[in-house]
């Protein structure tokens, strides 16, 4: 079956724009995740969407960034007026559920550049 | 701050060698994770591990959940090339299911 997309692979904007990326997980699944990755660094939790509760937003980096799911599947993340430090991979994942020991299946990531 | 710390951050050996890398934390966790990462990829599912002092066993690698689920470790019989990635750990620690990953650390595995 299909695995998690991401949409697009790669991204290169101009500061001060704004960028949507897009995510469309594993069908069936209820949990969703953003992620933020450096080069060569670890994984920097952004959001987590779980069912029809309302998302954690704990790890969004600042106001610029939102995020939504719409019916429950796919997900846009939001950028606004882009900085050079938002450079990175943003990577979505989605689980069958977000209990204690769900699997994430992660998408490719985009890439995106800020020039 | 890391919840979890990796270490090392970087190690390579020659096809052939063992290594072993540790993923470790104050906090308690209810679960905690292994992934592969290569470039250019997301990451990929190695192993759960879910009861204080489990050991688990995928082909050449070996991972081991510490007796009070603060710390991990993944160990690599025999490396090979294709053994080559990040490997990143990661750990849930509420009923929430949110995971909490680690910097990860990179393995080169030479012919």
């Amino acid at each position: 079956g299909a695995g998690v997309s991401q949409s697009p692979s790669n991204k290169v904007t101009e500061k001060g724009k704004d960028v949507e990326l897009r995510c469309d997980p594993i069908s069936g699944h209820t949990a969703l995740y953003w992620y933020r990755q450096s080069l060569g660094q670890g994984l920097e939790f952004l959001i987590y969407f779980q069912g029809n509760s309302a998302p954690d937003k704990s790890g969004l980096p600042s106001d610029r960034f939102s995020a939504e799911r719409t019916g429950g599947s796919v997900s846009t993340l939001t950028i606004q007026r882009t900085q050079q430090e938002d450079s990175a991979v943003y990577l979505c994942a989605s689980s069958l559920a977000g209990t204690q020991i769900g699997e994430q299946y992660f998408g490719p990531g985009t890439r995106l550049t800020v020039t | 701050t890391q919840l979890l710390e990796q270490s090392p951050q970087f190690l390579s050996i020659q096809e052939g060698e063992n290594l072993t890398v540790y993923c470790n934390s104050s906090s308690v966790f209810s679960s905690l994770q292994w992934y592969r990462q290569e470039p250019g990829e997301g990451p990929v599912l190695l192993v759960t591990v879910v009861t204080g002092g489990e050991v688990k066993k995928l082909k050449r690698l070996t991972f081991q959940f510490g007796d009070a689920r603060k710390d991990s470790s993944l160990h690599i019989t025999a490396a090979q090339p294709g053994d080559t990635g990040l490997y990143l750990c990661a750990g849930v620690t509420d009923s929430w299911g949110k995971f909490q990953f680690g910097a990860g650390t990179q393995v080169v595995v030479t012919p």
